[in-house]
């Protein structure tokens, strides 16, 4: 199927870490992403691995990518109050070639920090 | 910088009146463009896509049309609106590379 899947809920507490997992279905996907959506705005994107990659590390953000099990994480360091959102990660389905793709997207994870 | 504006942000419209959202980047050229529509449930649906000028592809059959008159404006229509037609509309752009996609800030339709 074309499901990309998401726990719906997390909630840490502030300077913890946050793990939020994903999986997905497309083996050939050469993008996957993380979006942040802030409540009534549009996604923002955060961040996104190439499929040869294993890890990517941004400031706070680290993206684990496990191919073999279609596996997909952001994990959060320091969580802030400012990091509660909504995080959506997206697979990339091929439309026409070297036309770019479109995004399959999980249902999202509604990220909670209490202070 | 490339910047994508929405509007209006926010809609209220009768069930069977038209509707017209427009999109238009700035910044780049020849983009590929995308309509998605978010459910009240989060999940994200992608309803068109455009490669070029006058060329649109639909991805589910459904009350809304799209046409891209000019490059770097996307158009999301419908003759008649269904109260199913609620949602929250994003337009998201990309380059033809296979690039990531960078959204607007949306339409939050209602449909009364």
């Amino acid at each position: 199927g074309e499901d990309v899947e998401q726990s719906l809920f997390l909630s840490v507490r502030e300077g913890d870490s946050s793990v939020i997992n994903c999986t997905y279905t497309d083996s050939s996907s050469t993008y996957l992403y993380w979006y942040k959506q802030e409540p009534g705005a549009g996604l923002q994107l955060l961040t996104y691995i190439f499929s040869n990659m294993d890890m990517k590390q941004d400031q706070r953000l680290t993206v684990l990518l496990n191919k073999k099990d279609k596996h997909l994480s952001l994990r959060i360091a320091d969580t802030q109050t400012g990091d509660s959102a909504i995080y959506f990660c997206a697979e990339t389905r091929i439309m026409i070639y070297n036309q770019g793709g479109k995004l399959i997207f999980g249902q999202g994870t509604e990220l909670s920090v209490k202070p | 910088s490339q910047t994508i504006h929405q509007w209006p942000a926010t809609l209220v419209q009768p069930v069977g009146s038209p509707l017209s959202l427009e999109c238009t980047v700035e910044g780049t050229s020849n983009p590929n463009l995308y309509w998605y529509r978010q459910a009240a449930g989060r999940g994200l649906q992608l309803l068109f896509y455009s490669i070029g000028i006058d060329q649109i592809s639909s991805e589910v059959p459904q009350n809304l049309s799209a046409s891209r008159p000019q490059d770097r404006q996307f158009i999301l229509s419908s003759k008649k609106l269904l109260l199913s037609d609620s949602g929250f509309y994003l337009c998201a752009w990309s380059t033809k590379s296979n690039q990531p996609q960078h959204f607007g800030d949306g339409t939050r339709l209602s449909i009364l």
